[in-house]
C-alpha cells in the first residue's frame, strides 16, 4: 500500500534560520503530493501541493519538489519565523480513484524568536 | 469560506461506553471524512463518504461506525470506548472523491477521553 516517511519527529530553529523538513513517499501510481500544516488548536490545512512530477510547489515562502526519481518531497523555507511553529504533515493521494490522502507521522517545528 | 464544525470539543465516556461525534459542514462538498490523529502516528483514515447515505471504510474502521445522513453531516461512533483509544478526531470534507487531489478541509477536532 501507500506510505508516507517523515524521518524527523521534531525540528528546532531559531528565526531566520533555514528550514529542512524531510519526506519520502511509496506508492505504485502517479501521486498528487501535499503538505498540511496544523498550527496550536487547529485542524490541518493545506499549505502546499504538487500534482505532476518534477515540478515544485510554492506557497508563503515554502517550497516543496515532487521529485520522482529520489520519491522525495522535503518542505524547505529559507528563513522561519516564530509563526511557523506548528506540526507539518506530508501526505499523497493515489492518481486514480477516490481522493483518499495518506499522512506522514508529522514533524513538529519550534522556532524561538 | 465555509466551515467545518465537529461537536462535541471534548467528549468524555468510560470504559465500554457507545460514544458518537458529529460533524456539520457548509461547504457543500460531496465527500467527508473522518481522522484520527496520535501523537506521533500522524492522521489515520476511519471512514469516508462520497455522497449521503455512502461510507466507505477506511484503514483504522474496525471498533468504529459512521453515518451519512444527510450531505452536510457525517458522524462517527465509537462502539465501545477502550482507553487506547484516546485521540483526537478530526473531520474534513472535500469537494468531490473522484478527482483525486483536492483540498481537504478539516474542523478543529474533537478530543476523546475515556475513564
Amino acid at each position: 500500500g501507500d506510505s508516507v516517511t517523515q524521518k524527523q519527529g521534531q525540528v528546532t530553529l531559531s528565526e531566520d534560520d533555514f528550514l529542512f523538513i524531510n519526506c519520502t513517499y511509496s506508492t505504485t501510481t502517479y501521486p498528487t503530493l501535499f503538505w498540511y500544516v496544523q498550527y496550536p488548536g487547529q485542524g490541518p490545512q493545506l499549505l502546499l501541493k504538487v500534482t505532476t512530477a518534477n515540478n515544485k510547489g510554492i506557497s508563503r515562502g515554502f517550497e516543496a519538489t515532487y521529485d520522482k526519481g529520489t520519491t522525495s518531497f522535503h518542505l524547505q523555507k529559507a528563513s522561519v519565523q516564530e509563526s511557523d511553529s506548528a506540526v507539518y504533515f506530508c501526505a499523497l493521494v493515489e492518481g486514480s480513484g477516490y481522493n483518499k490522502l495518506t499522512f506522514g507521522k508529522g514533524t513538529v517545528l519550534l522556532v524561538s524568536p | 469560506g465555509g466551515i467545518i464544525t465537529q461537536t462535541p470539543k471534548f467528549l468524555i465516556g468510560q470504559e465500554g461506553q457507545k460514544l458518537t461525534l458529529k460533524c456539520q459542514q457548509n461547504f457543500n462538498h460531496d465527500t467527508m471524512y473522518w481522522y484520527r490523529q496520535d501523537s506521533g502516528k500522524g492522521l489515520r483514515l476511519i471512514y469516508y463518504s462520497i455522497t449521503e447515505n455512502d461510507l466507505q471504510k477506511g484503514d483504522l474502521s474496525e471498533g468504529y461506525d459512521a453515518s451519512r445522513e444527510k450531505k452536510s453531516s457525517f458522524s462517527l461512533t465509537v462502539t465501545s470506548a477502550q482507553k487506547n483509544e484516546m485521540a483526537v478526531f478530526l473531520c474534513a470534507s472535500s469537494i468531490e472523491a473522484s478527482n483525486s487531489g483536492n483540498t481537504l478541509y478539516f474542523g478543529e477536532g474533537s478530543r476523546l477521553i475515556v475513564v
